[in-house]
């Protein structure tokens, strides 16, 4: 089940397929990104971050872009897997230490 | 496993009473922060310590206090609990205040306040 019961947008998509999942963020300043990833009955879970001075970063099936003009940060997801399935945060770290989190997209892989 | 250790994993109070969460961070990690998961507000910066001394509060009630000992680990004291106060609470760590630091996040403690 959902790990935070806020009315998550949910994302749904099929085994093998790419998934791509969308963060505004809202402070022009910040200056570094991360994507987290949350299972139910865990912690979030670093996956891929980004400083500002770039636009993209890739890992492994995993691929971050950052759109500074509008404020946009995507997380695409190569070949869908079913333990791919979480919620995933984008936040966000200005000035000080502190993330700042998004309220989450709820990934769902359909067999 | 992150590194981060959280206890107890679960927590059942009543209104009214305190308890105490305690978190060990990472091996070598100087930096603690505390994090509130709840239903209706997602996950909610509480209170951040570098090497014992508080460097950073966010949305802390009065009632939560929190303090980082010589050894690193953290303890986040929540008295006089209500009901709202039930969430997940997580610890996470990391090594530096730099800006590019990621954080490493512990299972989590789970309070419930009936």
């Amino acid at each position: 089940g959902e790990s935070v019961g806020l009315h998550l947008p949910t994302l749904s998509v099929q085994e093998g397929d790419n998934s791509i999942i969308n963060c505004a963020y809202s402070n022009s300043a910040s200056d570094y990104f991360i994507w987290y990833k949350q299972e139910s009955g865990k912690g979030p879970q670093f996956i891929i971050d980004i400083r500002s001075n770039m636009d993209k970063r890739q890992g492994q099936r995993v691929t971050v872009l950052l759109n500074k003009t509008v404020k946009h940060l995507s997380l695409q997801i190569a070949a869908t897997q079913p333990g791919d399935s979480a919620v995933y945060f984008c936040a966000e770290k200005s000035g000080g230490n502190k993330l700042t989190f998004g309220t989450g997209t709820q990934l769902k892989v359909e067999l | 496993d992150s590194g981060v250790t959280q206890t107890p994993k679960h927590l059942i109070t009543a209104t009214g009473q305190r308890v105490t969460l305690r978190c060990s961070p990472r091996s070598g990690d100087l930096s603690v922060y505390w994090y509130q998961q709840s239903l209706d507000q997602g996950l909610q910066f509480l209170i951040q310590y570098y090497n014992g001394e508080e460097r950073a509060k966010g949305n802390i009630l009065e009632r939560f206090s929190a303090q980082q000992f010589p050894d690193l680990h953290s303890e986040l004291n929540l008295s006089s609990l209500e009901l709202g106060d039930s969430a997940l609470y997580f610890c996470a760590s990391t090594g530096s205040l730099a800006t590019n630091e990621k954080l490493f996040f512990g299972s989590g403690t789970q309070l419930s306040v009936l």
